[in-house]
């Protein structure tokens, strides 16, 4: 079975500084997707990135980047130029790939890391 | 664009009632997903259902039940309610073969079971 892994509970960052949060994760799979979601205080969930575990290349999307490393497991989110809006409880989730005809993906998911950005 | 939408949005029941918890998206994705949200455990999967009519079992779906006779609709069961049922319990769906594997969640239904 798989399993996600986020010891972080809570952070903080000043705004404008960046913060790194940090997810790991157990599988036997070879093929399989992991993602960062962030909720903010008004409980929605919403997708901050995704990467792909063939692709070695690291995700990046606008301030928010991974660091991607597959034989350690690890799969942390860097956040740059942290802004207030970015105060949310942020969880990261694995997804196995299913096969050719994989037609949506049961997440599992991290106990979340909870991110304050202070004025 | 409704998108997905969950109602009640706040629910307080008593043991051992019955409560139905609704879940409805505009998009015709074939997957949806019923997920319970707990302090130090994250999302955990209930149920799930990749089409109407097909719905299968996730990590945690003791004491749910779940059906899918429309695509759009998906409600969340709990046959007699207990307190460890206490939770925030989220719909989410995804498009077939969408390569981004996106989940598209609801806003949520905090459910308090007293």
């Amino acid at each position: 079975a798989q399993t996600v892994t986020q010891s972080q509970p809570e952070m903080s960052v000043q705004e404008a500084e960046t913060v790194t949060l940090s997810c790991t994760y157990d599988t036997s799979e070879n093929n399989y997707y992991l993602f960062w979601y962030k909720q903010p205080p008004s409980r929605q969930m919403i997708l901050v990135i995704r990467q792909e575990a063939y692709k070695q290349q690291n995700a990046t999307e606008n301030r928010f980047s991974v660091n991607f490393q597959k034989a350690a497991k690890s799969f942390s989110l860097k956040i740059s130029d942290s802004q207030l809006g970015d105060t949310a409880m942020y969880f990261c989730a694995f997804m196995k790939h299913a096969g050719r005809y994989n037609q949506g993906g049961k997440l599992i998911f991290g106990q979340g890391t909870e991110l304050s950005v202070k004025p | 664009d409704a998108g997905i939408t969950q109602s009640p949005r706040y629910k307080i029941t008593e043991t051992g009632r019955q409560v139905t918890l609704m879940c409805h998206q505009t998009w015709s994705h074939s997957y949806m997903f019923w997920y319970r949200q707990d302090l130090g455990h994250g999302l955990r999967l209930i149920y799930y259902s990749a089409a109407a009519d097909i719905t299968d079992k996730g990590e945690v779906p003791d004491g749910y039940v779940v059906s899918r006779s429309k695509t759009e609709n998906f409600p969340l069961t709990l046959e007699s309610a207990t307190r460890s049922q206490t939770s925030v319990y989220f719909c989410a769906s995804s498009v077939p073969r969408d390569r981004r594997y996106e989940q598209y969640f609801g806003p949520g239904t905090r459910l308090t079971v007293t």
